[in-house]
């Protein structure tokens, strides 16, 4: 069980550039999402999903996309990379929400935009 | 949205116990509140959850008022290991957003 992975761990893009941060899961979890975390700053929801083929904005949406095929993949789409996004990424997954609040986070994809 | 507030720094000493407030409002009426730990260069960890009144676990307490406005996690205890940030993640109301808090960062003396 490999629980929540994420892929890459660092990226380095210039501006304007785009990308896809990548998050897998193991646990046949029905909800996943994507943070960002600024540097000494909390956690702020990008995007979610509650299910395969259902998405929705979180707190900071504006220039991500994502998309959610199947259960287990939820990848996060920088449209063209700007300075303020330079953050750590988290994803996660837990499991219905009905049942329990407990996430699972992945180790986190640390992006810098120059 | 909901919003939370907790406060930004704690301070204790081995041994003692530590209560964290998170104060919440428009969170959803039947939805769990949680706390979390994280360390640096980690993603943040489970600690607890609960929905009223008190849970208790394996390494801490949660106190929910009945108005569910604030919640109270407990440290008994704590040790140096203990040292990281603490936030509490509510439910938004009318959506299935998950919100963290600000927040609090424990520092733990020997």
């Amino acid at each position: 069980n490999a629980g929540v992975t994420q892929t890459p761990k660092f990226q380095v893009l210039k501006t304007g550039q785009s990308m896809t941060l990548q998050c897998a899961q193991d646990m046949n979890h029905e909800y996943m999402s994507w943070y960002r975390q600024d540097p000494g700053m909390g956690l702020r929801l990008i995007h979610y999903s509650v299910g395969a083929g259902i998405t929705d904005q979180g707190e900071v949406p504006n220039g991500y996309n994502v998309s959610r095929s199947t259960t287990e993949d939820f990848p996060l789409r920088l449209l063209s990379a700007a300075p303020s996004q330079t953050s750590v990424y988290f994803c996660a997954s837990s499991p219905a929400q009905v049942d329990s609040y407990e996430q699972y986070f992945g180790p986190g994809t640390r992006l810098t935009v120059t | 949205l909901a919003k939370t507030t907790q406060p930004i720094s704690m301070d204790s000493y081995e041994g003692q116990e530590v209560n964290i407030t998170c104060s919440h409002n428009n969170i959803a009426t039947n939805d769990y509140i949680t706390w979390y730990q994280q360390f640096p260069s980690q993603g943040p960890r489970f600690i607890i959850q609960g929905y009223k009144t008190k849970v208790t676990n394996e390494v801490a307490s949660l106190f929910i008022p009945a108005d569910r406005k604030s919640s109270t996690l407990s440290l008994p205890r704590v040790s140096l290991s203990d040292t990281a940030v603490y936030y509490c993640l509510v439910g938004d109301s009318g959506t299935d957003k998950l919100i963290f808090g600000t927040g609090t960062r424990l520092q733990v003396f020997p």
